[in-house]
Formats: C-alpha cells, sequence, structure tokens
C-alpha cells in the first residue's frame, strides 16, 4: 500500500531562511506527487505537483520541489522563507488513480 | 464565492445519531472527492465521483457511511449510527477533469463533526 512519509511536524524559522521540507513515499511504480498548503484559516490549496518530465518542480510563491526516484523523495524548498509562508504543508502521492494519499502534515511558523 | 462549499461547517451530535453533509462542487466541475481528516493527520481518501457515478471507495468507508451525487451535481455524505471514532474533518473536493496531469482539486472549508 501507499504511504507518504514527512519528517518534521513542526518546523520554525526565522524570515528570509531558507526552508526545505521532507517528504518520502512508498510504492514502486509510476506515481504523482503533490504539495499541498493551508494557511490559517483558509482552504487547502495546491502549491504543485510532478507528473513527468523535469523532476524539478517550480510552484507559486517561490517554492519548488524536486522528485529523486532512487530515493523515493520529493522534499519541497524555497530559498528565503517569508512571514506570510506560516501554514500547514501537506505532500501527496497518487499512482495514477484518483485516490491520493496524504501525508500527516508540517506545520511551518516564521518569525518575523 | 465561485469556490468549493460545504454545510454545515460544524456539526455536533450524539453518539447513535444521523448526520448528513453537503459539498457543492464548483459549477462544471465533473469530478468530486471526499476526504476524513482528523487531528494531526493529513487528508485521508473516502471516495470518489466522476459525474453522478461513484467510481472508488476507500475501505475507510464502511458500511454506516454512503455517499451520494444525484444529477452529477452537489454531493451529499451520510454516516448512520455515528460514533465517538467518526469525529473529524470531512473535506470535499472537486476538479474540472480530463488528464490527471493537468487536473487540479479545488478542496471547500470542511465540516468538522464532533460526536458526543
Amino acid at each position: 500500500a501507499q504511504s507518504v512519509s514527512q519528517h518534521n511536524h513542526h518546523v520554525i524559522l526565522s524570515e528570509a531562511a531558507s526552508l526545505e521540507l521532507g517528504c518520502n513515499y512508498s510504492y514502486g511504480g509510476t506515481v504523482n506527487l503533490f504539495w499541498y498548503v493551508q494557511y490559517p484559516g483558509q482552504h487547502l490549496q495546491l502549491l504543485l505537483k510532478y507528473f513527468s518530465g523535469d523532476p524539478l518542480v517550480k510552484g507559486i510563491k517561490g517554492f519548488e520541489a524536486e522528485f529523486i526516484k532512487s530515493k523515493f523523495s520529493f522534499n519541497l524548498r524555497k530559498p528565503s522563507v517569508q512571514w506570510s509562508d506560516t501554514a500547514e504543508y501537506f505532500c501527496a502521492v497518487n499512482d495514477g488513480g484518483f485516490k491520493t494519499i496524504f501525508g500527516a502534515g508540517t506545520r511551518l511558523f516564521v518569525k518575523a | 464565492d465561485t469556490g468549493v462549499s460545504q454545510d454545515p461547517r460544524h456539526k455536533i451530535t450524539k453518539r447513535g445519531q444521523n448526520v448528513t453533509f453537503r459539498c457543492d462542487p464548483i459549477s462544471e466541475h465533473n469530478r468530486l472527492y471526499w476526504y476524513r481528516q482528523t487531528l494531526g493527520q493529513g487528508p485521508e481518501f473516502l471516495t470518489y465521483f466522476q459525474n453522478e457515478a461513484q467510481l472508488e471507495k476507500s475501505r475507510l468507508l464502511s458500511d454506516r457511511f454512503s455517499a451520494e451525487r444525484p444529477k452529477g451535481s452537489f454531493s451529499t455524505l451520510e454516516i448512520q449510527r455515528t460514533e465517538q471514532g467518526d469525529s473529524a474533518m470531512y473535506l470535499c473536493a472537486s476538479s474540472l477533469g480530463g488528464p490527471l496531469s493537468t487536473d487540479t482539486q479545488y478542496f471547500g472549508p470542511g465540516t468538522r463533526l464532533t460526536v458526543l
């Protein structure tokens, strides 16, 4: 069965610090990978996704993620975080069907 | 507001009662999903509709749970004989359709269920 593991449940950073959130999945076949974000008081929304092609995916608000197939990883990065990036971030995977498996989430708090 | 809407936003019920939640997807979206999210966890897939057809169900969706999407528009999720373990946030999402590579799920605000 597919599963998604997010390494950090809580991350605290100062503004301008670099961010990397880890995500590993377990599934041996072709996968589609996602990062979702939920800002305080808002709905869950898509940050970026990988389906095929360039393993370095760029998303909204300066976020990017790199798919490393050999490591079953899809880590999220941002060179310089802002206070407004405070949110909960979810990594997710599906195998090409409609059932998407989410990780437990990482709560990011950015100190101004 | 043209986003996904859910009603009610909060529901408190006693164990053993039945509850029904409604989801109104974005207009013209033909795919609709239900998820459940408990504290400290990510959303868990429950079921998926393509228009009015329920095409996939998770084993999490026990016999007490039923979902419908009559006419391929709004959807309802009913939980019969609620249990305390059913307490969770129930999320609905919709997407336009087409190839998965270009399809994006838009989530609603959720219905928070508390079973006493």
